[in-house]
Order: structure tokens, then sequence, then C-alpha cells
């Protein structure tokens, strides 16, 4: 069974410009997560996504949005780009919401550099 | 909501010794503790997991250990192996909520 997969792998954006990260979860899984890994302050939580509803929200600004689509697929967008989003963007699948039952599945990420 | 606190943040051990993390939660109501191991240029791969019914699991020379009183639980790796060198990641589940991740500990196994 092919794991998630994030496309593309590595991104170079200037200061002000958007961005579109894709993720394509383990199939069947129809749950998908977005986090943020930075040195700092490890993996944040960005928002999480079922059956194309946004399900929770994590502590970021509005120019960080996401969408799912009805094959469970999911993207992010980050717009008006700033130096401090530079950061591994991680994606995650489950079968359902509720992790007792269904654990997380990560994707390798797509590695976000702002110059 | 859930705040999970991880230590060490970085770890050496000998090749063929053993290595303790801990972690410490904040919500009695989480029920679910995973750890992952992340490599170079990978994403969180996930190595064990137990949940709050019972307090002990183990899968080969890894181990995890849940004490839901104390609200720590921990991750006990065995014999371990230049392999093993990673950073490690434990994370907590309640209700609803997202999963929570401690800031991790950079293992590394000196051979």
């Amino acid at each position: 069974k092919a794991g998630v997969t994030q496309t593309p792998r590595y991104l170079i954006k200037t200061r002000g410009q958007q961005v579109t990260l894709s993720c394509s979860p383990i199939s069947g899984h129809r749950s998908v997560s977005w986090y943020q890994q930075t040195p700092g302050q490890g993996l944040q939580f960005l928002f999480e996504y079922f059956s194309e509803t946004q399900r929770n929200k994590g502590n970021f600004p509005g120019r960080f949005s996401g969408r799912q689509f009805s094959n469970s697929r999911s993207e992010m967008n980050v717009s008006t780009l700033e130096l401090g989003d530079s950061a591994l963007y991680l994606c995650a699948s489950s079968l359902f919401q509720d992790r007792w039952f269904s654990p997380l599945h990560f994707g390798n990420g797509t590695r976000l550099t702002v110059t | 909501g859930e705040n999970v606190e991880q230590h060490p943040s970085t770890l050496s051990v000998q090749e063929g010794d053993s290595a303790v993390i801990k972690c410490t939660y904040s919500d009695s109501a989480s029920n679910y503790f995973p750890w992952y191991k992340q490599e170079l240029g990978k994403g969180p791969q996930l190595i064990i997991d137990i949940r709050s019914n019972v307090g002990e699991k183990k899968d080969q020379r890894i181990a995890v250990t849940l004490n839901k009183t104390a609200k720590h639980f921990s991750l006990h790796i065995t014999e371990t192996q230049p392999e093993d060198s990673a950073v490690y990641f434990c994370a907590a589940f309640s209700g609803n909520t997202p999963l929570v991740f401690g800031k991790g500990t950079r293992l590394s196994v000196i051979a």
C-alpha cells in the first residue's frame, strides 16, 4: 500500500508570494492533518480535514488555509509568505478522526524556504 | 488544552546500551500515546503506541510504559544500534482534539 505522498518535496519562494502544497493520503484514509515543523517549535498543528470538512484548526494566522477534495486528497495554501514561514510542512492521514482507533501516518513533507 | 513535555532534548548512548525518553502530559482525559521516529529527510514514522487501558507495551527492543496517575509515559530502547539514531517524538491524544507532540529527543548511538 502506498504511503502518504506530498508534493513538491522542496520549494523556494520569495517573501510576499503564495504557495500551494499537495497531499495524497493513504488509500482509504479519510482524515488528513497538516503540521508545521520547525527546529524551535517542533510539530505545530495547522488543521485537520475529514470528509471535506475542516474539523480542527490550530493557532495560525488566516494566511494559512487548506481544503480537502472528495477523493480525500488535500491542499494547503499560504498567502503573503513571510520569512518565518520557512519550515517543513507535514501531512498525515488516518482512517478516522479518533486516534484511539486510527493512528496518524505521515508523509515525508514539503520543505519550504522563503527568501 | 493538552501540553506535552519531553526530556531529554538530546541523548547519547553507547551501542548496546539502553535509552530512555520521558514525556509528561497535562490533560487527564488523554487516552492514546504514540511514539514517532524521524530520520533525516523523512517524515515521522509511528514506532509504537499505547492506549490508556494498558500500562506497558513491548515490541522487540522497544517498550513503552504509561503511568496515568502521574501523567507520564516513557519510551525504552534496549540493545541500541546505530540505526536507532534519529529524533524521537512522543504525543498525546484526548477526544477530538489534534494530536499534541513533545518537542523531540535527538538520540545518537555511538558505535
